[in-house]
């Protein structure tokens, strides 16, 4: 079945650091990706997607691509901040109908 | 967009007994899924909630423990039975616009926790 493996955490960075969360998939047919955070204490929210190969989502200042050919939607962010500290969730949609597969998460913790 | 009201927020419960978690969205919706998060975990798919029909449960779980109503387009009901120390989690609702949404939305969560 469908699935989504992300790098084991948690990842420390201090302030105005470059990041970068990896995510791959495996999946039949075209999936959509998205990536959804979690603020301590707050529910999940949606952070960006990508609906077809090569689509670049963005919001916040962090992007991810569809890599179809290397089945991954990696997250990265130029410089993260303090408030940017959170779980990082990669997940997918298969076809439409279905609900998101998500994968472990990943924590990030930002120190100034 | 669609907002996802949860109740209870929280509880604790003795083992053996049932808990009845409800979902409110604000809009009229296609898609309802419930979703458990385990302490420091991903979130598991329960089950999708199909409206005037059976839900549809994923590998691992059971209609006889996890029961679940969607009585119209914008409720839905999960109730964990005969709870465990195990059943100890956050429970969350989830819900998509359409069969081709772009955006599921999510609920605040449920923490549950059995002794």
């Amino acid at each position: 079945g469908d699935s989504v493996t992300q790098m084991e955490g948690p990842v420390t960075l201090s302030e105005e650091a470059f990041l970068t969360i990896n995510c791959t998939y495996t999946a039949t047919g075209y999936p959509s990706l998205f990536w959804y955070v979690q603020y301590p204490g707050e529910g999940l929210q949606l952070l960006l997607k990508a609906t077809k190969a090569d689509d670049k989502g963005s919001n916040k200042g962090f992007e991810a691509t569809y890599r179809k050919e290397t089945t991954s939607f990696h997250l990265e962010k130029g410089s993260v901040q303090v408030s940017d500290s959170a779980v990082y969730f990669c997940a997918l949609r298969g076809q439409a109908g279905t609900a998101l597969i998500f994968g472990k998460g990943t924590t990030l913790s930002v120190s100034s | 967009s669609a907002v996802i009201s949860q109740k209870p927020s929280r509880d604790i419960c003795q083992r053996g007994t049932s808990l009845t978690i409800q979902c409110q969205v604000d809009s009229q919706v296609t898609m309802m899924f419930w979703y458990r998060q385990q302490p420091g975990q991903s979130l598991t798919l329960i089950a999708t909630a199909n409206q005037g029909s059976e839900a549809t449960y994923e590998s691992g779980f059971v209609i006889d423990k996890f029961p679940i109503s969607r009585p119209n387009l914008t409720f839905s009901t999960l109730t964990v039975s005969n709870m465990s120390p195990e059943d100890s989690s956050i429970y969350l609702c989830s819900a998509g616009e359409t069969v081709s949404y772009n955006e599921q939305f999510f609920g605040p969560g449920t923490r549950l926790t059995v002794l």
